[in-house]
């Protein structure tokens, strides 16, 4: 039972350079999300996906790439990586059509950026 | 703006005494409430929600929650602490039908001391 999954769980990069994060998730859950997490911030969203090719911006976008070729599978890319997207990065699903179903999250991917 | 606050960085409480932890929220019409629970180096975990009906909402771990719609409050509590229960809990918001809208608060780190 693997639920949800990040890969790597840690990385470090220099600024400039291209980081890809993964995320796979074994339930078939339409939505999946990508947060950032900041000491003082919570969790802010970053994109989500309500289905395969459909994304959509949350609240702190700017910098990121996502896509949705595969149900199962949401990356995340950094194109060009700033040191302000050092962060812990966290990617979660979503079986439920309404916002009242509770997210799944996965353990996080801790991304350090020189 | 929609938001969600938790006003305390920090509550301390005796394993055995009841705890609560604060949030309150500013969400247009009648929003999905929840609380998460987050421990070191781990992604969130569910802990209850609050979509409507009975005030008093039972969740894992013998934690309840009680809503307040005329103090826009969502408070977590347990009648008697464990020190297992020290971790990083997180309350959340999101509107009806809208993803792009769900909200975290900044934490509330829990200490349970023995």
């Amino acid at each position: 039972d693997a639920g949800i999954t990040q890969s790597p769980r840690y990385k470090i990069t220099e600024t400039g350079r291209q980081v890809t994060l993964m995320c796979h998730q074994t339930w078939s859950h339409s939505y999946m999300f990508w947060y950032r997490q900041d000491l003082g911030h919570g969790l802010r969203l970053i994109y989500y996906s309500a289905a395969a090719d459909i994304t959509d911006k949350g609240e702190v976008p700017d910098g990121y790439v996502v896509s949705r070729s595969k149900t199962e599978n949401f990356p995340l890319t950094l194109e060009s990586a700033t040191r302000s997207q050092t962060s812990v990065y966290f990617c979660a699903s979503s079986g439920g059509e309404l916002s009242n179903q509770p997210q799944h999250f996965g353990d996080g991917t801790r991304l350090s950026i020189l | 703006a929609q938001s969600v606050a938790q006003p305390e960085d920090q509550v301390n409480v005796a394993e055995g005494n009841p705890l609560t932890v604060k949030c309150t929220y500013s969400v247009s019409g009648n929003p999905y409430l929840f609380w998460y629970v987050q421990y070191p180096n781990r992604g969130l975990q569910f802990l209850l929600k609050y979509i409507t009906g009975d005030n008093l909402v039972k969740g894992s771990y013998g934690f309840e929650a009680e809503f307040n719609k005329s103090q826009t409050s969502f408070h977590l509590k347990k009648p008697s602490a464990l020190v297992s229960d020290s971790a990083l809990y997180f309350c959340a918001v999101s509107g009806r039908y809208n993803f792009n809208k769900f909200y975290f608060g900044s934490g509330t780190k829990l200490n349970v001391k023995p």
